[in-house]
């Protein structure tokens, strides 16, 4: 059983470019949530994503928008990057109380 | 929305020694409270969590008690090993919602 798993591992982009990072759930798992973690800090919400609609969101600008696909895996777009987006993106699946992270998306703007 | 404080942001212990480390939050609607650690580079693993309706829970090593009057729940470690050296994570959620998590504890276990 695979958990859950981000692609790519490493990103590098510059200012006012566009990124695409991608998710997919533990098996089973409907629910995918995003996180960015700055260096330093603890995981910050970004939104989640359940039944392919976005359900919650935390305090992130437009910049930040999502997808959910019918098999639950999802994608997380940020566009015009700023050099403070660079962080590490975490993806979340959700099985009852239990959220489980994948490996994360290293984001660095230049 | 919810706060979730950690204390302190770094902790030395011996090899052998008990660790603990404290958390705060602000929204008394929380009803669960995870624990995360996270080695260097890794992602966040979960090692411990807990509801409201528990007071305390243990696991080997590991236990994690709450003060839901208080508002406040600690993770404590037992004979502390080179190998839980990381940095630990807090967290809270109510409902449906999703985690808040602390700035997290760098704890380094000396040999």
């Amino acid at each position: 059983d695979a958990g859950v798993t981000q692609s790519p591992t490493h990103l590098i982009k510059t200012r006012g470019q566009q990124v695409t990072l991608r998710c997919s759930p533990k098996s089973g798992h409907d629910t995918v949530s995003w996180y960015q973690q700055a260096l330093g800090q603890g995981p910050q919400f970004i939104f989640q994503y359940y039944e392919e609609e976005e359900r919650q969101r935390g305090n992130f600008p437009d910049r930040f928008s999502g997808h959910q696909f019918p098999n639950y895996s999802s994608e997380l777009n940020v566009n015009a990057l700023l050099l403070g987006d660079s962080a590490l993106y975490l993806c979340a699946s959700r099985w009852g109380n239990t959220q489980y992270f994948g490996p994360g998306t290293r984001l660095t703007v230049l | 929305g919810e706060n979730v404080e950690q204390h302190p942001s770094t902790l030395s212990v011996q090899e052998g020694d008990s660790a603990v480390i404290k958390c705060t939050y602000s929204d008394s609607a929380s009803n669960y409270f995870p624990w995360y650690k996270q080695e260097l580079g890794k992602r966040p693993q979960l090692i411990i969590d807990i509801r409201s309706n528990v007071g305390e829970k243990k696991d080997q090593r590991i236990a994690v008690t709450l003060n839901k009057t208080a508002k406040h729940f600690s993770l404590h470690i037992t004979e502390t090993q080179p190998e839980d050296s990381a940095v630990y994570f807090c967290a809270a959620r109510s409902g449906a919602n999703n985690l808040f998590f602390g700035t997290g504890t760098r704890l380094t276990v000396i040999p």
